[in-house]
């Protein structure tokens, strides 16, 4: 069946260094979808790719969905200690493990 | 507010004693599932439904029952729970089609001794 594996599973930068997870599925996916998960808190929708080679971006955040639409990738610049949490990545009916940020001041 | 509550928000019971997990949203969502988190294996999906009287198993349906008789409301049956099941569980809701986001309830943290 379909696997969407997420990597790094942890991430610690100093405060301003950028990070990036990366998320690859065995099977082209329909779409993609990006969560955050504050710590203590449920996973929220951040935003959704559709089409071959998307690139969206909010704020300092940029979404990539390659070109094969089997991979995908969160990209933050400039982290903040606002961004802590743990970034999904979710193919339909299907997450990835999830990579966990933490940020040093 | 749109909004998906889970009840209880923490249950610690014992081996066997059967309990429920409520589930409810009132956006009027087609769609509803339940995951389970577990630390290192991200979310995993134990049971989802399309719509009423409509479900089917996810990725780790084993000890877990479901239903769906109304729209707003699927509950988590554990009818004999076991310590593997300790985790972190989250409903979720979306409108029906899958490029609808999901909208998640603020967990419930089970501990089965």
């Amino acid at each position: 069946g379909q696997q969407v594996m997420q990597i790094p599973q942890y991430q610690h930068v100093q405060e301003g260094e950028d990070f990036t997870t990366y998320c690859n599925s065995s099977t082209t996916l329909s779409n993609i979808q990006w969560y955050k998960q504050r710590p203590g808190g449920h996973p929220v929708f951040l935003i959704q790719l559709v089409k071959s080679g998307e690139v969206k971006k909010q704020k300092r955040l940029t979404f990539q969905f390659g070109e094969a639409k089997k991979n995908s990738s969160l990209h933050i610049t400039a982290t903040q200690t606002t961004d802590v949490g743990t970034y999904f990545c979710a193919g339909p009916g299907r997450f990835g493990a999830g990579t966990r940020l933490t940020v040093k001041p | 507010e749109a909004q998906v509550t889970q009840n209880p928000r923490y249950l610690i019971t014992v081996t066997g004693k059967k309990l429920t997990v409520t589930c409810s949203q009132n956006m009027n969502h087609e769609y509803m599932s339940w995951y389970r988190q577990d630390p290192g294996l991200g979310l995993r999906q134990i049971y989802y439904s399309m719509n009423v009287e409509v479900t089917d198993k996810g990725d780790v349906p084993e000890g877990y029952k479901v239903s769906r008789k109304e729209k707003r409301n699927f509950p988590l049956i554990l009818e004999s729970p076991s310590p593997n099941q300790t985790s972190l569980y989250f409903c979720a809701s979306r409108a029906g089609g899958l490029f609808n986001e999901q909208f998640f309830g603020p967990g419930t943290r089970l501990t089965v001794l």
